[in-house]
């Protein structure tokens, strides 16, 4: 079974700061990696995905994360936040050939003016 | 860009009355999905369709719920007879093919059970 830890539930960050969104995963076997997006009372988005290659991935609206095997973790971050990317992020995990995407609890992110 | 589409976007019923939400994936899309976010909780894993056909489900997926694609474009889950607990935001996905094709979700239906 996979599970995903997302140690931070809330992060304040000033608009044009710098923000980092933890992710850890545990897993005995390979798995792929996401970051979903949920806007107010909209969807779950897909900001980016690891499958396999090079470690670092971009995604939309400036993001990208660092998958780092030995310290199973798939960070996420942004170099200089806008008002607009304030939503709750969600860090996801699926193991090679199992259907269920497993989710971590979710982590708010709040931009402050 | 393609959608996937679920209505109603809420939808209010009664503690033992029968409720069906439904979705339109994307129309080229082979696999389907229904999550669930309780207020405040993880998203959580349901169902998965594939070929007309469960292919995993979770605990939570017992009995009292359904899934059905009853023509080529619709995919609606069911729940018999609706408890409190069942209170939550229904997410619709699906994808192309392949474990890594990415999910695309739904803007949910939210189920409230008074």
């Amino acid at each position: 079974a996979q599970s995903v830890t997302q140690l931070d539930s809330q992060v304040p960050v000033f608009e044009e700061a710098p923000v980092e969104l933890r992710c850890n995963y545990s897993s005995s076997v390979s798995v792929y990696l996401f970051w979903y997006v949920q806007y107010p009372n909209q969807g779950l988005q897909l900001l980016l995905k690891y499958l396999s290659g090079s470690t670092l991935v971009k995604g939309i609206n400036g993001f990208e994360a660092e998958f780092n095997k030995s310290q199973t973790s798939f960070h996420l971050r942004k170099p200089s936040v806008h008002i607009s990317d304030t939503a709750e992020y969600f860090c996801a995990v699926v193991a090679f050939g199992n259907e269920k995407l497993t989710f971590g609890t979710g982590t708010r992110l709040t931009i402050i003016p | 860009e393609p959608e996937v589409t679920q209505t109603p976007s809420h939808q209010v019923t009664q503690m033992g009355q029968e409720v069906i939400l439904r979705c339109v994936p994307i129309s080229n899309h082979l696999y389907f999905y229904w999550y669930r976010q309780i207020l405040g909780q993880k998203v959580e894993f349901l169902v998965s369709f594939y070929n007309n056909e469960i292919s995993e489900k979770s605990e939570i997926f017992d009995d009292q719920f359904s899934v059905e694609r009853p023509d080529g474009s619709n995919f609606t889950l069911k729940i018999r007879s609706t408890k409190l607990e069942d209170s939550a935001m229904y997410f619709c996905a699906s994808r192309v093919q392949s474990y890594n094709s990415p999910l695309h979700f739904g803007n949910g239906t939210r189920l409230t059970v008074t």
